[in-house]
């Protein structure tokens, strides 16, 4: 079956370290996949794309790596501090990039502590 | 650039009675989206429009939920009648052409009581 998961619900790190969040899929072969950041009582906010073709993606603080034969991404937070706090959601798309519409995992809740 | 608009905020209504979200993209936008997102979960796509076609319907429960999007700019998602396991936060989105990041509304959170 298709899924598409994140690997922790929750993770707690300390201001300054930095923070890397996993999202794993099976049986989807996207074109593209996508991270967002979500703060309580708000919508998704987009963070970054990363292309089939990309091995790496950076802006500002934040990383992003895609590996179609681990089939993985991981997204990396460096310097964190507590305003990073929020739950971060990756998602792909399942058409490989033919109809525009993605798939969310149900997203890694992040907490930084001072 | 204004946001995603969306209304009402919050809605509380009995089961089986009827309910209807509103949803403005980003002027510009060619595609929309409508997505349900149960607590705890990632948002599920409900309906994809690309200006006033719909793409993908696959996931939208036919029989209670019905959307439009008049015009090619506006969008209603209506839900009759409602069941108690539709409580969610209703999630409206747009993209200028569906292949890059969308631009989330903040959500109408819908409880069926």
């Amino acid at each position: 079956s298709q899924k598409i998961e994140q690997n922790s619900e929750a993770l707690n790190i300390q201001e300054g370290k930095t923070a890397t969040l996993t999202c794993n899929y099976t049986n989807y072969s996207p074109a593209y996949l996508q991270w967002y950041r979500q703060d309580p009582g708000r919508g998704p906010v987009f963070l970054l794309l990363i292309r089939e073709n990309e091995k790496e993606k950076r802006k500002e603080r934040l990383k992003v790596t895609f590996d179609t034969t681990l089939k993985q991404s991981l997204f990396h937070i460096t310097a964190s501090q507590p305003a990073d706090s929020a739950t971060y959601l990756c998602a792909l798309d399942p058409w490989g990039g033919s109809q525009g519409n993605l798939i969310f995992g149900k997203g890694t809740k992040l907490s930084v502590k001072p | 650039e204004a946001g995603v608009a969306q209304s009402p905020r919050y809605k509380i209504i009995e089961k089986r009675q009827s309910v209807a979200f509103w949803c403005n993209p980003i002027s510009g936008h060619a595609t929309l989206y409508w997505y349900q997102q149960i607590l705890g979960q990632g948002p599920k796509l409900l309906i994809q429009f690309q200006n006033n076609g719909v793409v993908d319907d696959s996931q939208l429960p036919k029989d209670r939920f019905s959307a439009e999007r008049l015009k090619g700019v506006d969008s209603t998602l209506k839900i009759q009648p409602a069941k108690l396991e539709d409580s969610a936060v209703y999630l409206c989105a747009s993209s200028l052409t569906g292949l890059g990041g969308y631009t989330f509304g903040s959500g109408t959170r819908l409880t069926v009581v």
